[in-house]
This record gives C-alpha cells, sequence and structure tokens, in this order.
C-alpha cells in the first residue's frame, strides 16, 4: 500500500550542484504534481502533468525542469541549485479523469532539500 | 486568479475544547471544490475534510466539520473535543470544478497547538 513516494528524503547540496526527485505513486493517477512549501507561504505549484509524456508549468517554475515519460513517475529536477530552493518538496497525485473526483490529492512524505 | 486567505497563522485551544479556523477565497467560479488539509510534525499531509460547493450541507466528519457561506466565500473549518494529537499545521485549499482543474491551490497555513 505505497501510495506516493518520493525519494531521497533528505538532501543537502552546494550552490551550483544539480539533482532530481524522483516521485512515484502506484495508484494509476493520471494527474501529478511537485509543490514546495515555506514558512509562511503554504504550498506553492512548481510544475504539474496531466498525463504521461505532459507536463506544464505551475506559479513558481523557474529554476526546475520535470519530466513524466512514464504514468508512474514524476521527476523534478534542479539544474543548478541555489540557496533560495531550501525548501521542503511535495509530489502529489490525483485520481484518473473520468470517475466521480473531488480533486482530493494524495501527498507524498515530502523531501527536505538545503541549497548551502 | 484564485486565491485562499487563512487570517489566522496560529491558534491554540484546550484539550477537549472547540476550535473553529478561517478560511476565505476568492473565485468568480460557480462551481468548485474545498478542502482542509492537516499537517502534523511528521510532515505526512492528511486530507481533513471537502466540500463540494454545490452542496448546501456542511460536510463533517466525525469531530471536524466545516461552516461553508457561500456567498461570502468563507470555509471555516471547526474541531470539536480538541486532542492533542490535532495539534498540527491546516491548510485550507481550493480547486475548480471547470476547466482550470488541475490545480490545488492553498492558504498559507493557521498552526494549532493543543494544551493539555
Amino acid at each position: 500500500n505505497a501510495g506516493v513516494t518520493q525519494t531521497p528524503k533528505f538532501r543537502v547540496l552546494k550552490t551550483g550542484q544539480s539533482m532530481t526527485l524522483l516521485c512515484a505513486q502506484d495508484m494509476n493517477h493520471e494527474y501529478m504534481y511537485w509543490y514546495r512549501q515555506d514558512p509562511g507561504m503554504g504550498l506553492r505549484l512548481i510544475h504539474y502533468s496531466v498525463g504521461e509524456g505532459t507536463t506544464a508549468k505551475g506559479e513558481v517554475p523557474d529554476g526546475y525542469n520535470v519530466s513524466r515519460l512514464k504514468k508512474q513517475n514524476f521527476l523534478l529536477g534542479l539544474e543548478s541549485a541555489a540557496p533560495s530552493q531550501t525548501s521542503v518538496y511535495f509530489c502529489a497525485s490525483r485520481k484518473p479523469l473520468g470517475t466521480k473526483n473531488t480533486g482530493e490529492l494524495f501527498f507524498g512524505e515530502g523531501s527536505r532539500l538545503t541549497v548551502l | 486568479a484564485q486565491t485562499v486567505t487563512q487570517s489566522q497563522p496560529e491558534m491554540s485551544v484546550q484539550e477537549a475544547e472547540t476550535v473553529t479556523l478561517s478560511c476565505t477565497y476568492d473565485t468568480s467560479e460557480s462551481d468548485y471544490y474545498l478542502f482542509w488539509y492537516k499537517q502534523p510534525p511528521s510532515r505526512q499531509m492528511i486530507l481533513v475534510i471537502r466540500q463540494e460547493a454545490y452542496k448546501q450541507q456542511n460536510a463533517t466528519e466525525n469531530r471536524f466539520s466545516v461552516n461553508f457561506q457561500k456567498a461570502a466565500k468563507s470555509f471555516s473549518l471547526k474541531i470539536s473535543d480538541s486532542q492533542l494529537g490535532d495539534a498540527a499545521m491546516y491548510f485550507c485549499a481550493y480547486r475548480s470544478a471547470g476547466g482550470s482543474n488541475y490545480k490545488l491551490t492553498f492558504g498559507k497555513g493557521t498552526l494549532l497547538t493543543v494544551n493539555p
């Protein structure tokens, strides 16, 4: 009963380094999302995907790239990390289209990223 | 664009008493969904309750209930018989039921402390 799994859970980077966060879901969800959570800011949408092979920008996409090569996976990449990207990152997914759906998101446990 | 406002950054309540968390939202749409999520110190995002805008009846889930005032665009969460385990950050969220329904917009959160 894995649900949404994020790896890694913690990472420390130096400015300019690159890394990829992996999100995997086993619920056959069409929609997947990457949010970042910062103190006093709530959750802000970085990028999202409405299906395999598609991605789109959210509210705060700059400095991030994403890929959805397989339906169950959604990758978030930082090509050149900056201290402003220090945050907790959440992946989420949503039920397939066509079913009765109130839009509930299922979240991963979060990944804490620190950029020094 | 839709916005969600939680005007109380922090709240506290005595164990066994009742507390109400406020949420207002701004939208020009008539059909949408509203949610309350709980984030305990474990960081996991947990859905507490959901409300469909076309339903006049307020949603309830055990000790949790909402006061949904569509005309006032208000969606408050009432927690009855508060327990120590209710201590968490609470987020209000909005999702359109229309063409832009891919996105869940969050408020900035209210940190709830439960005093024994």
